[in-house]
């Protein structure tokens, strides 16, 4: 079986600063990652996927997540984040080819003047 | 395009009431999705539709929840009787197949309160 562990509930970060928010899996299968975002009232927003190939994926609105296998993490980073950023973002994945998600428990991320 | 529907978008009922949520998917998936989310908690999966069957629903409690997909389009999800645990957002997704590569699009959901 899967789990997603996001070791955060909530990560403060003041806006123009540099942003990273840790996922970890636990899998004896070969694995498929993704991070989701949840703005106030809103259903999830795929941000970006790891699939297959380069360990590096770039993502929408700027945001970045590299898989370490070796680590069996997927942390999420951002350069410089913006007010628009504060929203909750969730870890996820899925195993053997199929589309069924395994979610973490979520990092509300909080942007500060 | 549009996206996933939902209805209502707000529902408050007493406890041992029923119960039930609309979901319209986005038009051609043919897969549709039931998550259940608990605040402080990730979505979890209740039930998966292929068309207008059932893939898995291994984590209904199926002694109180149902669902639905006649048709193989909309789809209701009804809780009876609701208990005060069954207080969550319950989002409705759709992808155009089941393999990893189908992204799951979410509806805005319903948020559930049982006093």
């Amino acid at each position: 079986a899967q789990s997603v562990t996001q070791l955060d509930s909530q990560v403060p970060v003041f806006e123009e600063a540099p942003v990273e928010l840790r996922c970890n899996y636990s899998s004896s299968v070969s694995v498929y990652l993704f991070w989701y975002v949840q703005y106030p009232n809103q259903g999830l927003q795929l941000l970006l996927k790891y699939l297959s190939g380069s360990t590096l994926v770039k993502g929408i609105n700027g945001f970045e997540a590299e898989f370490n296998k070796s680590q069996t993490s997927f942390h999420l980073r951002k350069p410089s984040v913006h007010i628009s950023d504060t929203a909750e973002y969730f870890c996820a994945g899925s195993t053997g080819g199929g589309n069924k998600l395994t979610f973490g428990t979520g990092t509300q991320l909080k942007v500060e003047l | 395009e549009a996206g996933v529907a939902q209805s209502p978008r707000y529902k408050i009922i007493e406890k041992r009431q029923s119960v039930a949520f609309w979901c319209n998917p986005i038009s051609g998936h043919a897969t549709l999705y039931w998550y259940q989310q608990i605040l402080g908690q990730g979505p979890k999966l209740l039930i998966q539709f292929q068309n207008n069957g059932v893939v898995d629903d291994s984590q209904l409690p199926k002694d109180r929840f149902s669902a639905e997909r006649l048709k193989g389009v909309d789809s209701t999800l009804k809780i009876q009787p609701a208990k005060l645990e069954d207080s969550a957002v319950y989002l409705c997704a759709s992808s155009s197949g089941t393999s990893t590569y189908n992204e799951q699009f979410f509806g805005p959901g319903t948020r559930l309160t049982v006093l």
